[in-house]
């Protein structure tokens, strides 16, 4: 079946402009998560939705950074003013229920941000 | 907070050699610990996992065990192949919380 897919796959900006990020859940996934992944890092949680609501918003960075999901399927992350620090591959995942240590969190393929 | 910590890359091993990859954690409940793998060009998904101490999570002749006592969850495996090159996170998530926290990643390279 299909997995998580993000649109665009590629975003090159410039510094102080606005950009949105899609995430497709897998359907069905009621969970979803963006992390956020710098060049050589490990992958850091932003936020993450249960169903339409953000259960857990605790990683994301300033209020520069927000994120839907207003029908508990397709969530947009959106960053406004951007800067050259928020260059990274930003990361969407999915799992099946509500989410927690024993589900598999299923990654999409990333957003790769570039802010000039 | 919680963490995790692991070997720094890269590594390079030549086919068929033993492999570990080394992890420590910090967590103050009682986590589950998985290994995440990226390889080059696709997307990260999950190596193995194990849920609670002394259980040993395995996945293509990958092998870590969930050691409490010395908070570690090191990655093996006894013959490497080329197809094993990659980025591997080791990770973690407290049953209260959903979040996954990923270590720095360890880039293991295999010569034929």
């Amino acid at each position: 079946g299909a997995g998580v897919s993000q649109t665009p796959s590629n975003k090159v900006t410039e510094k102080g402009k606005y950009v949105e990020l899609r995430c497709d859940p897998i359907s069905g996934h009621t969970a979803l998560y963006w992390y956020r992944q710098s060049l050589g890092q490990g992958p850091e949680f932003l936020i993450y939705f249960q169903g339409t609501g953000a259960a857990d918003d605790s990683g994301l960075p300033n209020d520069r950074f927000f994120a839907v999901r207003p029908e508990g399927s397709v969530s947009t992350l959106k960053i406004q003013r951007t800067e050259r620090g928020d260059s990274a591959v930003y990361l969407c995942a999915s799992s099946i229920s509500r989410g927690g240590s024993t589900d598999t969190q299923y990654f999409g393929p990333g957003t790769r941000l570039t802010v000039l | 907070g919680n963490s995790v910590t692991q070997m720094e890359g890269p590594v390079t091993l030549s086919e068929e050699a033993f492999l570990t990859i080394n992890c420590t954690y910090t967590a103050t409940g009682y986590p589950s610990l998985f290994w995440y793998v990226q390889y080059p060009g696709e997307g990260l998904q999950l190596l193995l996992k194990a849920t609670k101490a002394d259980d040993k999570g395995s996945n293509k002749g990958f092998e870590a065990t969930y050691r409490k006592e010395t908070t570690s969850f090191h990655l093996e495996k006894g013959s490497v192949q080329v197809s094993d090159s990659a980025v591997y996170f080791c990770a973690l998530s407290e049953r209260s919380a959903s979040k996954i926290i990923f270590g720095s990643g360890t880039r293991l390279s295999i010569r034929p």
